[in-house]
């Protein structure tokens, strides 16, 4: 059983392009969460998804950033006109429903020059 | 206030017995704490959860946890050490039982294990 996929693993950008996340949640969890992690912040919740519907977004930065669930197996993060302090290492994760347990993806490293 | 708070690093040699601390708040009667281990790949490894409920410290091979109740503290507790299990270590609270959808970290704790 393949565990929650992420790509790209690294992305450069240029300050004021777009970047784009992908996350294919592990087949059956019908949770699906967006984290951001950094060394100064630590862990950041950003947003979650239950059956692709979003159900928080309380962590997500209002402007730039936008989370999407077209369908249950894949979600995407999207941050247009990235800033320097978007760098980051994104995760993704998935769960069952009911289930406190969260599998990890590895991580989407993004760095804005 | 931090709500769950862990020690920044620590170390240890290989065979040894590893304990990490975390304590947290809550005022919730029903409550999850996990532990995750991140790699140094970036990834993020469950490794075991004790609930509020649990009468007796969970245990998940060579890893377990002391759940002191009373004092809002767990500590993971790593047997026979080796140097793989070096990573990031994170607690993290769930509460209630049906917000699975955001769980409250820790810092995370270092642990450096040499040969």
């Amino acid at each position: 059983n393949a565990g929650v996929i992420q790509t790209p693993r690294h992305k450069v950008t240029g300050k004021g392009q777009e970047a784009t996340l992908w996350c294919e949640p592990i087949s059956g969890h019908s949770a699906v969460f967006w984290y951001r992690q950094t060394i100064v912040q630590g862990l950041e919740f950003l947003t979650y998804f239950r059956n692709q519907a979003p159900i928080d977004d309380s962590g997500m930065p209002k402007e730039r950033f936008s989370a999407q669930m077209p369908n249950q197996s894949h979600s995407t993060l999207k941050i247009q006109s990235t800033q320097p302090q978007d760098s980051a290492v994104y995760l993704c994760a998935s769960s069952l429903e009911g289930s406190g347990q969260l599998y990890f993806g590895e991580g989407s490293k993004l760095t804005v020059l | 206030a931090q709500k769950v708070t862990q020690v920044q690093s620590t170390g240890s040699s290989q065979w040894g017995e590893v304990t990490l601390h975390c304590s947290y708040e809550t005022s919730e009667y029903f409550y999850v704490i996990l532990w995750y281990k991140q790699l140094f790949s970036g990834e993020m490894v469950f490794l075991i959860y004790q609930t509020s409920f649990d009468t007796q410290n969970q245990r998940n091979s060579r890893y377990s946890v002391v759940f002191q109740k009373s004092l809002k503290s767990i500590s993971l507790v790593i047997s026979a050490s080796q140097p793989e299990d070096s990573g990031t270590y994170f607690c993290a609270l769930s509460e209630p039982l049906d917000s699975n959808y955001q769980l409250i970290w820790g810092s995370g704790t270092k642990l450096i294990i040499k040969p």
